[in-house]
């Protein structure tokens, strides 16, 4: 089946520009993570969902950083007045279980803030 | 808080090599111990689990066990191909419903022919 997918694959954005990435799980996965991977580094956790709510959100690094899943599947992470260091990938992860101890990960956004 | 330590790289081997990858962790409870593996221009692919202590997980010739008494989970495989260059990722689980998983660094294994 389809796995997760995300886009814009690429998003070049000026400093100071708002940027919306979107999410789409596998179909009937409870489960939604965001996470942030700098350039060499592993992804860090930003925000989980479990259904519609979301449950924890205690990584995304400012107030800048938003993200909504409004009907309990599509995700969308949006980053307000972008900066230098929001450049990285961004990787949604999705999980049959609540919880998500099985993270099927997406392709990720590529995120340049020029 | 948790986190996960794993050997620098890259690692450059030869095809048919032995290949271990060091990883070490720090959690409370009984975390869940994850390797990934991420492809040049691709995601992060799950590779092997092991859930609980003395769990081993496999896959595609890799193997890793849980030890809780060193709190390592080092992935190993017998002979390595050229096709398994990729970067390898190590992590764990802690659970609590509502955590997301945590990563170490991040090993960029090279294989040559």
């Amino acid at each position: 089946g389809a796995g997760v997918s995300q886009s814009p694959r690429y998003k070049v954005a000026k400093r100071g520009q708002d940027v919306a990435l979107r999410c789409d799980p596998i179909s009937g996965h409870v489960s939604l993570f965001w996470y942030q991977q700098a350039l060499g580094q592993g992804p860090e956790f930003l925000t989980y969902f479990q259904n519609e709510a979301q449950l924890d959100k205690s990584g995304l690094p400012s107030d800048r950083f938003f993200a909504e899943r409004p009907e309990g599947s599509v995700s969308t992470l949006k980053i307000q007045r972008t900066q230098q260091e929001d450049s990285a990938v961004y990787l949604c992860a999705s999980s049959y279980l609540a919880g998500g101890v099985e993270q099927y990960f997406g392709p990720g956004t590529r995120l340049t803030v020029t | 808080g948790d986190s996960v330590t794993q050997m620098e790289g890259p690692v450059t081997l030869s095809e048919e090599a032995f290949l271990t990858i060091n990883c070490t962790y720090t959690a409370t409870g009984y975390p869940s111990l994850f390797w990934y593996v991420q492809y040049p221009g691709e995601g992060l692919q799950l590779l092997l689990k092991a859930t609980k202590a003395d769990d081993k997980g496999s896959n595609k010739g890799f193997e890793a066990t849980y030890r809780k008494e060193t709190t390592s989970f080092h992935l190993e495989k017998g002979s390595v191909q050229v096709s398994d260059s990729a970067v390898y990722f190590c992590a764990l689980y802690s659970g609590g419903g509502a955590d997301g998983l945590t990563f170490g660094k991040g090993t960029h294994l090279i294989i040559q022919p």
